[in-house]
């Protein structure tokens, strides 16, 4: 199946400081993609839908000016956490699709943020 | 996109099949079933989709009641590497790309395959 590429897998950061977050569809062109976080023993949680050459959207309640998302090209989304804080703290996945029906997302390994 | 209930968890003997339910009463007639697993500390591994028909491949089965208001995902020999999160999610399929196609994850179930 087609592949989703995470980097990194795990970051520590100081509190105040932004963090960015990579996300890849090794094999396949994707104009969508999803980032999601998820707190220990919680579900996903959809943040937003990052758009290929056109403005993220932002789920209701997620800030869009702390967690920025950049999708440049058609394999690369990035998602920025700026001025990060200890709440910030969490699991973050992204997923993108080789087809443009979505029947079958493909979900990066995911980075594990710590904010300290 | 409709709601989907799950139980919260679920034990399976190894080598047993492992039925999870899911019910969707509220599906419309454009939305379909999806299944995914989330395997501890990873991202979310796609299992199978089916609209109105029973559906196979090589990881399980989906069996969709005749009204569509809920459906069954079926491991036929669970091992212990299938103990994951198992979520239900109904969407519909839509070329238009976007938001439109978002996955909304609920708490699924919590399967745990038993040596």
């Amino acid at each position: 199946g087609a592949v989703v590429s995470q980097h990194p897998s795990r970051v520590i950061c100081k509190s105040g400081t932004s963090v960015k977050i990579e996300c890849r569809s090794l094999d396949f062109q994707a104009t969508t993609m999803f980032w999601y976080r998820q707190f220990p023993k919680q579900s996903l949680m959809l943040m937003a839908t990052s758009n290929e050459g056109s403005k993220a959207t932002y789920e209701q309640g997620v800030e869009k000016d702390k967690f920025l998302i950049n999708h440049a090209s058609l394999t690369l989304s990035t998602l920025t956490v700026t001025s990060a804080h200890p709440e910030d703290s969490s699991f973050y996945i992204c997923s993108a699709s080789p087809n443009p029906f979505f029947t079958e997302a493909f979900f990066g390994q995911g980075t594990r943020l710590t904010v300290v | 996109d409709a709601k989907t209930t799950q139980p919260p968890s679920m034990d399976c003997a190894e080598g047993r099949a492992a039925n999870l339910p899911c019910n969707h009463s509220t599906i419309s007639g454009n939305e379909y079933v999806y299944w995914y697993r989330q395997i501890h500390s990873q991202g979310p591994q796609y299992i199978i989709h089916g609209l109105k028909n029973n559906e196979t491949n090589e990881m399980a089965s989906l069996i969709i009641t005749e009204d569509r208001k809920s459906s069954t995902l079926i491991l036929p020999h669970a091992t212990l590497r299938d103990t994951a999160v198992y979520y239900c999610i109904v969407r519909v399929a839509t070329p238009e790309g976007g938001a439109t196609n978002k996955l909304i994850f609920g708490t699924g179930t919590l399967l745990a395959v038993q040596p």
